[in-house]
């Protein structure tokens, strides 16, 4: 398997586009995660899903933000309209289970001028 | 409120010299502790994970060690190389509670730089 697969690597985007983050899971994964990654307030858990189902949102920063995982290979994260503030690295991340490893994809960078 | 605190933010040893980081947490109920490793420009990789019950677990030159009582855990780096210069993250995982689904809480990291 090649791991958790994101796209794009880098997106630099104007304020007010909108910006839609792919994640393919490891073949297998129950559950999927999506992250973001700022230097100060390091990794934050944004939403995950457990069978496709998304089972916490609670750490999306606002309605500008969703997620959806239409089948087990695909998620994305969404954000419409976009904001400087939202600039960062996301990660989305899959394990098997919720309290087993969770391996991470690459992240993309999200620059919004 | 649940939280975790790494120390050093920061720390610069010489290749070949052992180092330890420091993981406090105040995360309850417990479910267990990991540890990351992260590259610059790269994905969390993960290199141990802990419940409640262990104490001390390794991965190669890496030894995590678990103090449930105290809330404390220490990632010990052996010989140190150039490749272990990196972010390491320490993250506490909660049990589902109430109405809560179970959170993970994360550390920000201690940056460390091997020098040679």
């Amino acid at each position: 398997d090649a791991g958790v697969i994101q796209s794009p690597r880098h997106e630099v985007t104007e304020m007010g586009q909108e910006v839609t983050l792919r994640c393919k899971p490891i073949s297998g994964h129950d559950y999927l995660f999506w992250y973001r990654q700022t230097m100060m307030r390091g990794l934050e858990l944004l939403i995950y899903f457990n069978n496709n189902v998304p089972i916490d949102d609670s750490g999306m920063p606002e309605d500008r933000f969703s997620a959806k995982m239409p089948n087990a290979s695909f998620s994305t994260l969404k954000i419409q309209p976009s904001e400087p503030r939202d600039s960062a690295v996301y990660f989305c991340a899959s394990s098997p289970t919720r309290n087993t490893e969770a391996f991470f994809g690459q992240g993309t960078r999200l620059t919004v001028v | 409120k649940n939280q975790v605190e790494q120390s050093p933010q920061s720390l610069i040893i010489l290749e070949g010299k052992n180092c330890t980081l420091q993981c406090n947490y105040t995360v309850s109920p417990f479910s267990n502790l990991r540890w990351y490793k992260q590259d610059t420009g790269r994905g969390p990789v993960s290199l141990t994970i802990m419940t409640f019950s262990e104490n001390t677990k390794s991965n190669g030159r890496y030894t995590a060690t678990l103090d449930a009582d105290t809330k404390q855990s220490s990632l010990h780096i052996t010989a140190s190389q150039l490749s272990d210069s990196a972010s390491y993250i320490c993250v506490v995982s909660a049990l589902p509670y109430g109405g809560s689904q179970g959170n993970l809480i994360f550390g920000k990291g201690t940056k460390l730089s091997v020098k040679p």
